[in-house]
């Protein structure tokens, strides 16, 4: 079964500074992976995703991640962190499901926080 | 456009009492899905559906039923509630049928079983 573990479960940041989340995958073919973001109170938002095409993905609000197959890594990172990226942030392993649509198996979640 | 909506935002439940969670999406999407959150844990599939009148188990289905009558809705079912289905749940639903596909995610239901 695909799995995915992310590393910290809290990650503090200055304003301004790299943000960099980790995310490492475990699967026997090629992975489609995900990054969620959520926001108090809210549900998921997608910020980007891999799906075998180009290694570098780049999503929504500055935020781009890298596939690394030989470090089984796909690492969320954000050159200057903003107050508004204050989060949860998950990690995903999309599944296909019997009859068509996708399972996703997240990981446990980073929480951002960026300090003034 | 109001994408997936869930009823109710927030509920109280004793144990041993049943209630419905109601799922609605205007996007015209085949897929949907339930999952439970729990602190330090993810997100975990409860069950899902490939399409009107169908329902399959996910990953921790137990002690839940669901139904999918209409395709815009889909309703998430507690008979009998025990203090370990607290949880905050999410409804969420996919146009395609492929794995790269995108889910579009509800803002939850928190639920309290005392």
């Amino acid at each position: 079964a695909q799995s995915v573990t992310q590393l910290g479960s809290h990650v503090s940041v200055s304003e301004g500074a790299l943000v960099l989340l980790r995310c490492n995958y475990s699967s026997s073919v090629p992975p489609y992976l995900f990054w969620y973001v959520q926001y108090p109170n809210q549900g998921l938002q997608l910020l980007l995703k891999y799906t075998s095409a180009a290694t570098l993905v780049k999503g929504i609000n500055g935020f781009e991640a890298e596939f690394k197959k030989s470090e089984t890594s796909f690492h969320l990172t954000k050159p200057s962190a903003h107050m508004s990226d204050a989060a949860e942030y998950f990690c995903a392993v999309s599944d296909g499901l019997t009859g068509g649509g996708n399972k996703l198996t997240f990981g446990t979640g980073t929480q951002l926080k960026v300090e003034l | 456009n109001a994408g997936v909506t869930q009823t109710p935002k927030f509920r109280v439940l004793k144990t041993g009492q049943s209630m419905t969670l109601l799922c609605a999406q205007d996007m015209n999407h085949e897929y949907m899905y339930w999952y439970r959150q729990d602190p330090g844990m993810g997100l975990r599939l409860i069950h899902y559906s490939v399409g009107e009148g169908t329902t399959a188990k996910g990953e921790v289905p137990d002690g839940y039923n669901v139904s999918r009558l209409k395709k815009q809705n889909f309703l998430l079912g507690l008979e009998s509630a025990a203090p370990s289905q607290t949880s905050v749940y999410f409804c969420a639903s996919s146009y395609s049928k492929y794995a790269t596909d995108e889910q579009y995610f509800g803002p939850g239901t928190r639920l309290t079983v005392t």
